[in-house]
Formats: structure tokens, C-alpha cells, sequence
């Protein structure tokens, strides 16, 4: 069956120390793994897309990286605006459907 | 930037009542999506639709229509609401269906009592 699994549930960081956030999955042939940032009562923010293990992609504190098994956002020096749940979808082959993770939320405190 | 804006940020309806969402996108995009996401449970597909006029069941469908008449907005319609569609719904769009991201809205809130 196919699944996605992220860890921690919740983390809690200083500003300024850096950490990073799971996203493992199970799945038939992936198509492509997302990653999205949601603000409490507001809609997901697509990120990032990747697509084949080794590939990475960085958007200014995030860079985000994936394996045949699990994918990482990491965050450098985050700041307290980077306080938000950060989610993960994978897409197989076979559907067209996005599977989600339960989300990660990350809090900052400056 | 790819805009999708939904009809009401805040609803609060009547069991019983027929209530109406409704989603806009601005780009073109082929694919939309209706969820719904609840706490502990995550995001759920309820209806996607690849072009006008057709539609797809997703995971959850039951107690929800849709409607596509236009290529840009996506309607998702509760016959008859009940308590347990209280719940935050999100609408997306995207571009393509193989690999391509889903773009979302603000969301509505939706309380029914």
C-alpha cells in the first residue's frame, strides 16, 4: 500500500539552529514527491518538486533532497517566520492522486 | 503566480441546508481539486475534475457533488449538510495531472450546526 510518513510530528527550534524534517514513503514507482508550507487557517504553499533520487532544490533557508526511500527539508538558520507545518505528497506512477503526509509542525522561537 | 480564490473564507450553514463552494483559478490549469482537511486525519481528495464537465470520485466522496461548467471554476456542492462536513475545504488546481504541483487556495471554513 502506498503511504507516506513524516517525522517528527513537532519541533521546536531556536532561531538561528538548523535541523531537518522527514518524509518517508512507500510507493509503486514514484512520480514525484511535494513539498508544501501551510500557515495556520490558510492553504498549503507549494515549495518544492522532486522527482528522482540525488535531486535537491533550495528556496532561500530550505533545501529540500530525495532518496529512493525518503525525502529531507532542511533548514538552515531558520527564523521565526519560518514557523508553519510543512507537508509532503508523493505521486505514483500508477495514480494520478497525491498521497499526504500528517504534516511536521515546526515552531521557531526567537 | 497562479491564483486560485474561493467564494467564502468563513460559512456557517444549517443541517439540512444546500450550500454551494465555489473555486476560481486563473491560469489555465486543466486539473481541479476539491479536499477537505480535518485534524488528525490530514488532506482528503473528494472530487477532482480533469476538464470540463468530467469528474473523478476521490477517497471521500460521498455526500459531496460537483460541478464544472467553465474551465476555470470548480464548484463543490453538499446536498445536504450534515455535522460531520464541518471542516476546513481547500480547492487546487494544476497545470497537468503527471508530476505536475497542485496550487491551493485560502480555504473555507465551514461550520455546520
Amino acid at each position: 500500500e502506498d503511504q507516506v510518513t513524516q517525522s517528527p510530528e513537532a519541533l521546536r527550534l531556536q532561531e538561528g539552529e538548523s535541523s531537518s524534517l522527514n518524509c518517508s514513503y512507500t510507493v509503486s514507482g514514484l512520480r514525484g514527491l511535494f513539498w508544501y508550507r501551510q500557515d495556520p487557517g490558510k492553504g498549503p504553499e507549494f515549495l518544492f518538486t522532486l522527482y528522482s533520487a540525488g535531486e535537491e532544490k533550495e528556496k532561500e533557508r530550505l533545501k529540500a533532497t530525495l532518496t529512493k526511500k525518503e525525502s529531507f527539508l532542511h533548514i538552515t538558520a531558520p527564523k521565526p517566520e519560518d514557523s508553519a507545518t510543512y507537508l509532503c505528497a508523493v505521486q505514483a506512477r500508477s495514480n494520478y492522486q497525491l498521497i499526504w503526509g500528517a504534516g511536521t509542525k515546526l515552531i521557531i522561537k526567537p | 503566480d497562479v491564483k486560485v480564490t474561493q467564494s467564502s473564507r468563513y460559512l456557517v450553514k444549517r443541517t439540512g441546508e444546500k450550500v454551494f463552494l465555489e473555486c476560481v483559478q486563473d491560469m489555465d490549469h486543466e486539473n481541479m481539486f476539491w479536499y477537505r482537511q480535518d485534524p488528525g486525519l490530514g488532506l482528503r481528495l473528494i472530487y477532482f475534475s480533469y476538464d470540463v464537465k468530467m469528474k473523478e470520485k476521490g477517497d471521500i466522496p460521498e455526500g459531496y457533488s460537483v460541478s464544472r461548467e467553465k474551465k476555470e471554476r470548480f464548484s463543490l456542492i453538499l446536498e445536504s449538510a450534515s455535522t460531520n462536513q464541518t471542516s476546513m475545504y481547500l480547492c487546487a488546481s494544476s497545470l497537468g495531472t503527471g508530476g505536475y504541483e497542485q496550487y491551493f487556495g485560502p480555504g473555507t471554513r465551514l461550520t455546520v450546526t
